[in-house]
């Protein structure tokens, strides 16, 4: 069975603070792994993606994301947020390309000034 | 440029009615996919399709229809069996199943409302 399960629905930080939100799975398979952002009235994007290479992946607009396996976590970080950062983030797991595509429930990210 | 364009962006459905999303691609991709996003639910698949002609049910198929004629085309109905059709609805493709490049590009959504 695969699963994923956001730890945080919201999440608040000071603008120049790393972010941390957190993500963990579960596969039957080796799985692929994603961080997709949704910006209010847009569209998703892909921040980053694992597919069994290096475990720390990295990706646009300075977030990076480390794969553990022995944890089953592959949590989203920033060193330092930005006002624009402010978004909600997704965490997906797929196994076998997408025929099985699992999306977390989401976190909301806020960037106070 | 190349994408995923979703019309409408904003759908009102009536008791009883029939309603179809439209999603296009001239991304030259194999696989479609519809997705229903709910508030604290995350993204749930309705249907996906790995070629033309051929589609599968997702996690939450009952209630939908989609079809495949064309590689760039995958629309999706909302029947009248759908008892809680308002949600955002996204489609999105990818190259196909089983490449390096997993990458799964999204459309921009369309919002249906039931009256």
């Amino acid at each position: 069975a695969q699963s994923v399960t956001q730890l945080d629905s919201h999440v608040s930080v000071s603008e120049g603070t790393p972010v941390l939100l957190r993500c963990n799975y579960s596969s039957s398979y080796s799985p692929s792994l994603f961080w997709y952002v949704q910006h209010p009235n847009k569209g998703l994007q892909l921040l980053l993606k694992y597919t069994s290479a290096a475990t720390l992946v990295k990706g646009i607009n300075g977030f990076e994301a480390e794969f553990k396996k022995s944890e089953t976590s592959f949590h989203l970080t920033k060193p330092s947020a930005h006002m624009s950062d402010a978004a909600e983030y997704f965490c997906v797991v797929s196994e076998r390309g997408y025929q099985k595509v699992t999306f977390g429930t989401g976190t909301k990210l806020q960037v106070i000034p | 440029d190349g994408g995923i364009t979703q019309s409408p962006k904003y759908l009102f459905r009536k008791e009883g009615q029939n309603v179809t999303l439209s999603c296009e691609q001239n991304l030259n991709h194999d696989a479609m996919y519809w997705y229903r996003q709910d508030p604290g639910q995350g993204l749930r698949l309705i249907y996906y399709s790995q070629i033309v002609n051929d589609f599968q049910k997702g996690d939450i198929a009952e209630g939908y229809s989609v079809s495949r004629e064309k590689k760039e085309s995958f629309p999706l109905t909302v029947t009248s069996a759908q008892k809680n059709p308002t949600a955002f609805y996204l489609c999105a493709s990818s190259i196909g199943p089983g490449t390096t490049n997993e990458k799964l590009f999204f459309g921009s959504g369309t919002q249906l409302s039931v009256l």
